[in-house]
């Protein structure tokens, strides 16, 4: 059962133009919500998160918008570069009470390419 | 600060054998967790320690366990090595177990079994 879904595997843009990462999510527990960046042979780095009580985030060209009745968040990078060539972990966590800790659980990840 | 660190980068290996990776957290960082990437599965989370302790764990059969030290490094074994263990295995660090603590991602460890 995927909890955190990125159905798009992949997408392309000019560079300049916007790029719209999406992601559906299934639990209502989850309270946190991260974005990822992954380049190959690198672990993932973080990139922006934001919590449920807010839905919208920005930090420089990364904007992050949480909208909570469909469980659905975007990551908004505008302009887009070459370098954000990159793929895309979403992951959400909440407080799960096996155990009492919390947990992240990622999507699977889209691929995007920023073409010059 | 130095990064989260993993050894071995890669490795190869053969159906039935055991295998034991290492992850060295940030500096300060407690908590470790271990994630299992295969292409189209995503990220998938196996366990989390934190202070010696398992505080989590993902759905992965017994052949995965792991261990913390009190000096917060981790390891991570898997054995009766099978095919589909084939993966990139990536271990984070942060502060606490809490879900909205950044977790910083080590390069992996990316294992072949043939």
């Amino acid at each position: 059962d995927q909890q955190v879904k990125q159905n798009s595997p992949s997408l392309s843009v000019q560079e300049g133009r916007i790029s719209i990462l999406n992601c559906d999510y299934t639990n209502s527990m989850f309270d946190y919500f991260l974005w990822y960046k992954k380049y190959p042979a690198e672990g993932p780095t973080f990139l922006i998160s934001i919590s449920s009580i807010k839905d919208k985030n920005e930090d420089g060209r990364f904007t992050v918008f949480l909208n909570k009745s469909a469980k659905h968040l975007s990551l908004h990078i505008v302009p887009s570069q070459p370098g954000d060539s990159a793929v895309y972990f979403c992951a959400a966590s909440a407080v799960f009470t096996q155990g009492g800790s919390e947990k992240l659980v990622f999507g699977k990840g889209m691929k995007l390419t920023v073409n010059p | 600060k130095a990064g989260v660190t993993q050894t071995p980068r890669y490795l190869i290996k053969t159906r039935g054998q055991q295998v034991t990776l290492s992850c060295s957290p940030i500096s300060g960082h407690r908590s470790v967790s271990w994630y299992q990437q295969t292409p189209g599965q995503g990220l998938q989370f196996l366990f989390e320690y934190f202070s010696e302790t398992q505080r989590n764990k993902g759905n992965f059969p017994g052949r995965f366990s792991g261990r913390q030290f009190s000096n917060s490094r981790s390891e991570m074994n898997v054995s009766t090595l099978e095919l589909g263990d084939s993966a990139l295995y990536l271990c984070a660090s942060s502060l606490s177990v809490r879900g909205s603590e950044t977790q910083y991602f080590g390069p992996g460890t990316r294992l072949l079994v043939l």
